[in-house]
């Protein structure tokens, strides 16, 4: 059972558009991770957030955790190519294992 | 490059022979993690330690995985007998206990293929 859904799972985008993925979940979390996986390789992490209604920012990715820490959301600005990739949302929820969403495939078409 | 090492990268193996997979963490991490992820999901949770205590064991851990972390460094998960079912990547990652959210740092993963 997948306790975080990740929508949408595909997404297709023109380089320089803008697009929001999001990660919901019925479950609070103490805190929730964003990573994004290459083919063969390894999640590599982006952010971590803990407070409700945190908003992080990474260049152009902002990353909002909902206000009751059960949902989040992954913005891009202006995507380029080198945005293509698994992204991956993870809750901690005090167990020490991560809960992972199926992850959002991101697309960035030159 | 997160600082986890995982080795073999990929391995292919034949039905019923045994594997052994490694992973160094962070050399400062305290905690260690192995999870497995499929085509088209996430990872999901096998077990994880606590320096060199095994703390908590999925069920998706059958009596055919063991995993080992004897001086509380580097660890290994070996599978005996491998099934086709068991072909996935296997995933390594490590934190530090005590940190504010004990944020996990994956290796590049093992790719296993049984034939």
């Amino acid at each position: 059972t997948q306790l975080l859904e990740q929508s949408p799972q595909f997404l297709s985008i023109q380089e320089g558009e803008n697009l929001t993925v999001y990660c919901n979940s019925s479950s609070v979390f103490s805190s929730l991770q964003w990573y994004r996986q290459e083919p063969g390789e390894g999640p590599v992490l982006l952010v971590t957030v803990v407070t409700g209604g945190e908003v992080k920012k990474l260049k152009r990715l902002t990353f909002q955790f909902g206000d009751a820490r059960k949902d989040s959301s992954l913005h891009i600005t202006a995507a380029q190519p080198g945005d293509t990739g698994l992204y991956l949302c993870a809750g901690a929820g005090g167990n020490n294992r991560l809960a992972f969403g199926k992850g959002n495939q991101v697309v960035v078409i030159p | 490059d997160t600082g986890v090492s995982q080795n073999p990268r990929h391995k292919i193996t034949k039905r019923g022979q045994n594997v052994t997979f490694r992973c160094d963490p962070i050399s400062e991490h305290n905690r260690l993690y192995w999870y497995r992820q499929t085509l088209g999901q996430g990872p999901e949770f096998l077990t994880y330690f606590q320096n060199e205590a095994q703390l908590e064991k999925s069920r998706l851990l059958s009596d055919r995985f063991s995993a080992e972390r004897p001086k509380g460094s580097f660890s290994t998960l070996e599978i005996q007998r491998t099934e086709q079912g068991d072909s996935a990547m296997y995933l390594c990652a490590s934190s530090l206990a005590g940190a504010r959210t004990d944020t996990q740092y994956f290796g590049p993963g093992t790719r296993l293929t049984v034939l």
